[in-house]
Formats: C-alpha cells, structure tokens, sequence
C-alpha cells in the first residue's frame, strides 16, 4: 500500500522568500508519480508539478521544483519568491505508474497549510 | 477550454436521503475519479470510471456507487446518507495513457452537508 507523510501541518514564510514544504512516501512500486497540488479555500485543487520515479532530473515549473530524492523516498516542494496568493492548504500525491489494469488513483497527504505574510 | 465542471457547488441533506452529484470531464479526457475530503483531511479515493465501467474503487461501502455517460460526464450517487457522509466531494478527470499525460485536473468540488 501507498502511503504520503506530511509533516507540517502549518508553515509560515515572508513574502519574497523562499520555503520547503516537506513530503516523504512509502511505497512496493518501482515505477510510480509524484504529484504537487494546492487548494485555496475555495475548495479547488491545483495541479502544481509532477515527479516520476525514473526521472533523472528534478522536476520545475515556474516558481516550483520538486527536490526529488529517491534514496530518502522524499519529495520536497520548494516554492521560491514567495507571493501572498501562495497561501493554501498544499497536498503531495502519488500514484502507481504500473500496469493499466492497476488503476490510477491518487494517494494523498494530509497536507501543509502555508501562510505568506506581507 | 473549459476544466472539469461539478455541480452542485452546496448541498443539504438530512440523514438517509439519497444524493447525486455530477461532474462533467476537461475537453479530451476519458477518466474520471471521485474523492471525499473531510475536513482538515486529505481526499480520499472513492472510484474511478473508464469506457462507462468502474475501474477501481476505494475502501467506501457500496452506499457509494457511480455511472459514467458516453460524453464522459459522471454521477457520484449516495444512498441512506450518514452524518459522517459530510465531506468535500471532488471530481478529476485525465486522459488514460499512463504515466505523466494522466495528470488528473480536479474540479471545484461540491460541499455536502449532512444533517
């Protein structure tokens, strides 16, 4: 079974700076994706940057990296130059990458709410 | 182009109605998953519909059932609701083809309160 463990549930970062919201997994699977979203309070979730397991290089997008460590089984979002409208609740995901038959649901953390303060 | 749709956004019941919640998939995608977030919760993974079949289901009684139509749209359907049935209810769709072009895109959810 797939399990995601996120440890903070608050975090709180100056506007302009950088801060790292932490995910590690545990999973059987030798091919699986990591997935990044965030979830204003209006309910939405946001799909910010995926990881795959064989990918050599981590992930970006924009102000988002993926610091990727295999070894550690961790997948720490990195949001540099942080902006008020960063504030959210922030979800790490995975999912099997397997066989089809296997399906394709998304296991999730229990998040990280992240605060910008001006 | 247009995203995944829900609706209703809210919805009041009272315990042991029957609700339906719908979902209406991103252009181009096939899939389509349901999640029950409770508050201060991660979503939880209810099932997933592929070619109007369910694909795979989540640890949920089968008061929880679902349909997917031939345009891809989907029904959440809940019967002899319980309190502890309160939750957000989130739609995603994706595009079956494995790996990393399977993103799943999540809709604004609907709120279900049950009293």
């Amino acid at each position: 079974a797939q399990k995601i463990t996120q440890t903070q549930p608050g975090m709180f970062v100056q506007e302009k700076e950088a801060v790292t919201l932490d995910c590690t997994y545990d999973t059987s699977d030798q091919s699986y994706g990591l997935f990044w979203y965030k979830q204003p309070s209006s309910g939405e979730m946001i799909f910010l940057i995926y990881q795959g397991s064989y990918d050599e290089q981590n992930a970006t997008e924009g102000r988002y990296s993926l610091n990727f460590q295999k070894a550690r089984k961790s997948a720490n979002l990195v949001i540099s130059a942080s902006q008020l409208g960063d504030s959210a609740m922030y979800f790490c995901a995975m999912r099997d990458l397997g066989q089809e038959t296997s399906g394709s649901r998304l296991t999730f953390g229990e998040g990280t709410q992240l605060t910008v303060n001006p | 182009d247009a995203g995944v749709t829900q609706s209703p956004t809210h919805l009041i019941k009272t315990r042991g109605q029957q609700v339906t919640l719908r979902c209406s998939p991103k252009s181009g995608h096939d899939t389509v998953s349901w999640y029950q977030q409770a508050l201060g919760q991660g979503p939880q993974f209810i099932f997933q519909y592929y070619e109007e079949e369910e694909r795979q289901r989540g640890n949920f009684p089968d008061r929880f059932s679902g349909h997917q139509f031939p345009n891809y749209s989907s029904e959440l359907n809940v019967n002899a609701l319980l309190l502890g049935d309160s939750a957000l209810y989130l739609c995603a769709s994706s595009y079956l083809s494995g790996g990393a072009l399977e993103t799943q895109y999540f809709g604004p959810g609907t709120r279900l309160l049950v009293l």
